[in-house]
């Protein structure tokens, strides 16, 4: 059974902070995925990464950074916490199926509430 | 770029009613597609998947999606619901020869015993 493991439930940080967010899978997968949920919005792709120190832009990764040292683990950075960054942040690991694309395995999400 | 669009935010329905979710994709190329559910207080799981072949697709639970190359879409269907079946359910693309995963903004359904 894939695990992909999120260090955090639930967080509270105050504004201006540098919050880090970490999420370890087991299931030795290339591509790690880190998506924001907000209702009415549905999921939007911060970063993603299909490599160890590779990453990519998704389609909100302002405010954002990550990091990929390991191939199990993908950190979600926020340089400098704001309120519009309160949300859901789910992780998810997917196996890199030479093009084929292939199902996501997410994480509990952590609920980051900044104020 | 690849995008999904979901046109029910919101469906309420009997127990015992049949459903079906819209999900309209763009995107020129070939493409796999899935359905995604969350149930309250949990995390999200794949209900059923498209890669190829037969575009009748069975997924758990008693869910179905029908591919329909012609209209870019996958719409989610299930002949009688069940008040468990009361979730969020998205759906998502992954254009082909890409790994990144495009999700739409997801149908809330509640249904009522």
């Amino acid at each position: 059974d894939v695990k992909v493991t999120q260090s955090s439930r639930y967080l509270v940080k105050r504004t201006g902070e540098k919050v880090f967010l970490e999420c370890v899978q087991d299931m030795d997968h290339e591509n790690m995925f880190w998506y924001r949920q907000d209702p009415g919005l549905g999921l939007r792709l911060i970063y993603f990464s299909y490599d160890v120190k590779m990453k990519e832009k998704g389609d909100i990764p302002e405010g954002y950074s990550v990091s990929r040292e390991k191939k199990e683990r993908f950190s979600l950075i926020l340089e400098s916490a704001s309120t519009n960054q309160t949300s859901m942040y789910l992780c998810a690991s997917s196996p890199n199926s030479r093009g084929q694309g292939n199902e996501a395995f997410f994480g509990q999400g952590t609920r980051l509430t900044v104020v | 770029a690849q995008s999904v669009s979901q046109h029910n935010h919101h469906v309420i329905l009997s127990e015992a009613a049949s459903l079906e979710l819209g999900c309209n994709y763009s995107y020129g190329g070939t493409v796999n597609l899935f359905w995604y559910v969350q149930y309250p207080g949990q995390h999200l799981q794949l209900l059923l998947k498209y890669f190829s072949g037969d575009p009748l697709v069975k997924g758990i639970k008693g869910f179905e999606a029908e591919f329909i190359k012609s209209k870019f879409s996958f719409n989610l269907r299930k002949p009688s619901v069940q008040w468990s079946d009361t979730a969020e359910y998205f759906c998502a693309v992954i254009a082909r020869g890409y790994q990144k995963v495009t999700f739409g903004t997801g149908t809330k359904l509640q249904v009522i015993p």
